[in-house]
């Protein structure tokens, strides 16, 4: 059972530099999310998206871009990083009806930008 | 917007013992859902507890219970007899009914169990 996977798992960049985190999720999940973690500040939102072909900006949208081609998939772009995006990423999946309420992550990516 | 304040930055429990860990909360909405998330050092966010707003009973799992005043807007999370593998982030959260756009997290708190 995949659940939901993020990758990669950890990344150094060099301001400036772009990447893309991938998360893909196997239970034909319709709304994705993407979230960062700082120190103090708990989980906040940053794009997410309730279907293929549809995203939406959450908390924290500015200097990330967001694409879901693919209903299972939900990828996180950075352009040109910088060291405020220095964090964890965590991707989460869920079903829109049923069980609602049941959100699943992925185990988290850290990116550190020098 | 939905604010989850957690005032407890960190936070110690003796092992075997009882520990309360609290939330406050802010909104408008009648229809939403509370939750307690555990993120141990790997990092997976794991669920502990969900509470209905709508439902009068407090919600438990086992060693874990809540304590939900609508009125006053605060969600407290029990741990009876702690164990060492309870130590970690607790996470508060709160999420709209019906809202695709998930959750609003609180800023953690820090539990240690000492042995």
């Amino acid at each position: 059972n995949a659940g939901v996977t993020q990758t990669p798992k950890f990344r150094v960049l060099k301001t400036g530099q772009s990447m893309t985190l991938l998360c893909a999720q196997d239970m034909n999940h319709e709304y994705m999310y993407w979230y960062r973690q700082d120190p103090g500040m708990g989980l906040r939102l940053i794009h997410y998206s309730v279907g293929e072909g549809t995203t939406a900006k959450g908390e924290v949208p500015d200097g990330y871009n967001v694409s879901r081609l693919k209903k299972q998939n939900f990828l996180l772009g950075l352009e040109s990083a910088a060291p405020s995006q220095t964090s964890v990423y965590f991707c989460a999946s869920r079903s829109p009806g049923g069980r609602a309420w049941e959100l699943f992550f992925g185990e988290g990516s850290r990116l550190t930008v020098l | 917007a939905q604010t989850v304040t957690q005032s407890q930055p960190e936070m110690s429990v003796q092992e075997a013992e009882t520990v309360t860990l609290s939330c406050t909360y802010d909104t408008s909405e009648s229809d939403y859902y509370l939750f307690w998330y555990k993120q141990p050092p790997s990092r997976q966010m794991i669920l502990v507890i969900r509470q209905e707003a709508y439902k009068q009973q407090n919600a438990t799992e086992n060693r874990f219970s809540v304590n939900f005043q609508k009125a006053a807007k605060s969600f407290s999370l029990k741990i009876s007899d702690s164990q060492l593998g309870d130590a970690a982030m607790y996470f508060c959260a709160f999420r709209r009914s019906g809202s695709a756009r998930q959750l609003t997290f609180g800023s953690g708190t820090q539990l240690t169990v000492l042995p």
